[in-house]
């Protein structure tokens, strides 16, 4: 099945910089790569998702990558902001119908 | 905004017993899925339904759980006989179509076994 690995783990960044988190594929069928924000005890909100036949993607401050022949997709967010600190997650969907969810990476925003 | 509805938010529940969590998906649906958090990791696939059947399920999916669709609108996840492990936050989550259309995710029932 798909594998999916996501780095960092955990990232500090000071208000205003930007933040970037990293995901690899296994599965090259994968075709939809979206991103979840997740808040504690919360339920994963997409915030930017990005299809196969696409190189990237941007929504405001929001931007994802995605390189296809290298299997792996990236988030940017610019101007962070302390309401920018929560878990995300990455995802993939292959022809099957399940989304397989990288590990998460804890964004820390410092004000 | 449609939604998916779960119930109860926060269920605690002894070892060994059994426990329903419910869901209702969005009414044009047609595919609906559930997923597990344990506290700190990832969400994790538990199985997908559709037709009125199991279409996919992951190794965690083991003979303890099963799920049924009732009625028109309910989406059930039964654990017949809850473990300490069985302690997550799992979600509902369901789709109009394959792939990513409308895939929508539930709020969470956090399950506690004590």
């Amino acid at each position: 099945g798909e594998n999916v690995e996501q780095h960092p783990s955990t990232l500090s960044v000071q208000e205003g910089d930007s933040a970037v988190i990293k995901c690899t594929y296994s599965d090259s069928a994968s075709n939809y790569f979206p991103w979840y924000k997740q808040e504690l005890g919360k339920r994963p909100q997409l915030i930017i998702d990005i299809r196969s036949n696409v190189g990237e993607k941007k929504d405001q401050r929001i931007a994802v990558t995605l390189n296809k022949t290298a299997k792996h997709f990236s988030l940017h967010i610019t101007e962070t902001q302390p309401e920018d600190s929560a878990v995300y997650f990455c995802a993939a969907l292959p022809l099957s119908n399940q989304f397989y969810f990288g590990t998460g990476t804890s964004l820390t925003v410092i004000p | 905004e449609p939604e998916v509805t779960q119930t109860p938010s926060h269920q605690v529940t002894q070892m060994g017993q059994e426990v329903i969590l419910r869901c209702v998906p969005i009414s044009n649906h047609l595919y609906f899925y559930w997923y597990r958090q344990i506290l700190g990791q990832k969400v994790e696939f538990l199985v997908s339904f559709y037709n009125n059947e199991i279409s996919e399920k992951s190794e965690i999916f083991d003979d303890q759980f099963s799920v049924e669709r009732p009625d028109g609108s309910n989406f059930t996840l039964k654990i017949r006989s809850t473990k300490l492990e069985d302690s997550a936050m799992y979600f509902c989550a369901s789709s109009l179509q394959t792939g990513d259309f409308g895939y929508t995710f539930g709020s969470g029932t956090r399950l506690t076994v004590v």
